[in-house]
């Protein structure tokens, strides 16, 4: 069945950017009927939806990052990527790739579910 | 956007049932059928458990049912057990154009 693993730096300095990748296997990225989203939770905020890739290219951010994130697809590697520019402590969470059901109505279309999920990986911001 | 709101904590005693409410606005919970439920014990990632308000993906155990009424989702455990102690999230996306998304604030459910 699909799985999705985290990698990247666990550790990060304050101002710099945070870039993550999530590996795709046992199932394709290119597949139509879904989105690939980072989520991230901390004691502070609980879990955090960051944003969302279409295996197009098509990307969506939450508002209030939206300024600092950048999500990316390469279906011929069946990976996607983040990144997060000038990171504070604030940032300090473990992030978790997921795959998210998309549905369409009415000529909009949305995430519906997420799963599965990767197993997460613990970023901390820290000079 | 903003998370949608949940008990902090809920408990209960082995064979009970417990019901965790989710509650947000007519733009995402109250809208189409869009909440899903996610489980997560500690240090693991998030499980789901409902998708599209009251659907059970294959292998969750049919204790675990959702639903809604207006703007506020439910999920409820019948015939509690240990293994049910975790935190439980919902969710819902959360505009009427494009694919955002929110999160609710988590309960902790614990077993007496």
């Amino acid at each position: 069945q699909l799985q999705l693993q985290e990698s990247g730096p666990g550790l990060v300095k304050p101002s710099e950017t945070l870039s993550l990748t999530c590996t795709v296997t046992d199932g394709s990225i290119g597949s139509t009927a879904y989105y690939w989203a980072w989520i991230r939770q901390s004691p502070a905020k609980g879990l955090e939806w960051i944003g969302t890739v279409y295996y197009s290219g098509n990307s969506y951010y939450s508002p209030s990052l939206k300024s600092r994130v950048s999500i990316s697809v390469d279906t011929s590697k069946n990976h996607f990527s983040l990144w997060l520019s000038s990171v504070t402590a604030a940032d300090t969470a473990i992030y978790f790739c997921a795959r998210s059901r998309k549905f369409c109505s009415g000529g909009s279309c949305y995430l519906r579910w997420f799963d599965p999920w990767g197993q997460g990986t613990l970023v901390t911001v820290s000079s | 956007q903003s998370a949608l709101t949940q008990p902090a904590s809920v408990s209960g005693s082995p064979g009970q049932s417990i019901t965790i409410s989710c509650t947000g606005t007519s733009s995402d919970v109250g809208g189409d059928k869009s909440v899903s439920w996610y489980q997560q014990h500690p240090g693991k990632a998030p499980k789901l458990m409902i998708s599209e308000v009251s659907n059970r993906p294959s292998g969750v155990s049919d204790r675990f049912s959702g639903s809604k009424s207006g703007n506020t989702a439910s999920l409820t455990i019948s015939g509690l057990q240990p293994e049910d102690e975790a935190d439980y999230y919902c969710g819902s996306h959360t505009s009427s154009s494009t694919p955002f998304y929110a999160f609710g604030t988590g309960t902790k459910v614990t077993v007496l």
